[in-house]
């Protein structure tokens, strides 16, 4: 059964890089009907979406955003990262990473339990 | 872009009532909605997408109807399980919304 992990560091400091990684077991990262995600939830409230990957590498990003992110995926280890530039206290949110199957359900239908990263000095 | 709305943004509700949640589009996004439960503490779960397909292991009592810019999520008899928080998404077109979140409490 397909896994997804968040792993990265649980606070940074205002003005740096959050950087995070989502590895993906039990199936795998390379199969055409699959893009892959990252999904943010502040503290008590609602769900953004951060942006996906597809299986081709093409990205798709929130404009909200404003080009402060970027998607990899290495698929020789299994894992796709996001990287999220110039953070600030508006960043601090559980981030999670999640399939999105591009076949006929066309939605986030697996997802990863999800990591708290919190932006302060 | 496209704004998910849901309403209500709350209800309460006893065990055993049936429950409708809706979901508006900005503009018309076919049948590309789908709906997620999000217990406390925990990551939000696929229930039905494609409007109306229910997802793998999901209760038939949830459902979905709906089509260009209105979409309604039904729990036909509420069970204890389902108080949770309930958000809807587009997958039209990126950027792919979520709606704000519908949280149902007991009554």
């Amino acid at each position: 059964q397909l896994q997804l992990r968040e792993s990265g560091p649980g606070l940074v400091k205002p003005s740096e890089t959050l950087s995070l990684t989502c590895t993906v077991s039990g199936g795998s990262i390379r199969s055409s009907s699959y893009y892959w995600g990252w999904i943010r939830q502040p503290p008590g409230k609602g769900l953004d979406w951060i942006g996906t990957i597809s299986h081709f590498a093409t990205t798709y990003y929130n404009p909200s955003l404003k080009g402060r992110v970027t998607i990899s995926v290495d698929t020789s280890k299994s894992q796709f990262s996001l990287k999220l530039s110039s953070v600030t206290a508006a960043d601090t949110a559980i981030y999670y990473c999640a399939r999105h199957e591009s076949g006929t359900k066309n939605a986030f239908d697996i997802w990863g339990q999800g990591t708290l990263v919190t932006v302060s000095s | 872009d496209i704004q998910m709305t849901q309403s209500p943004s709350s209800l309460s509700a006893l065990v055993g009532d049936r429950v409708t949640i809706t979901c508006r589009a900005s503009q018309s996004i076919g049948m590309f909605l789908s709906w997620f439960q999000q217990r406390p503490g925990k990551a939000p779960k696929l229930l039905i997408y494609g409007t109306s397909s229910l997802e793998s292991g999901v209760p038939s009592r949830f459902s979905g109807s709906g089509s260009g810019t209105d979409f309604t999520l039904t729990i036909s008899s509420l069970q204890p399980e389902d108080f949770a928080t309930y958000f809807c998404q587009q997958s039209y077109t990126p950027p792919w919304a979520f709606g704000q979140g519908t949280r149902v409490e007991i009554k």
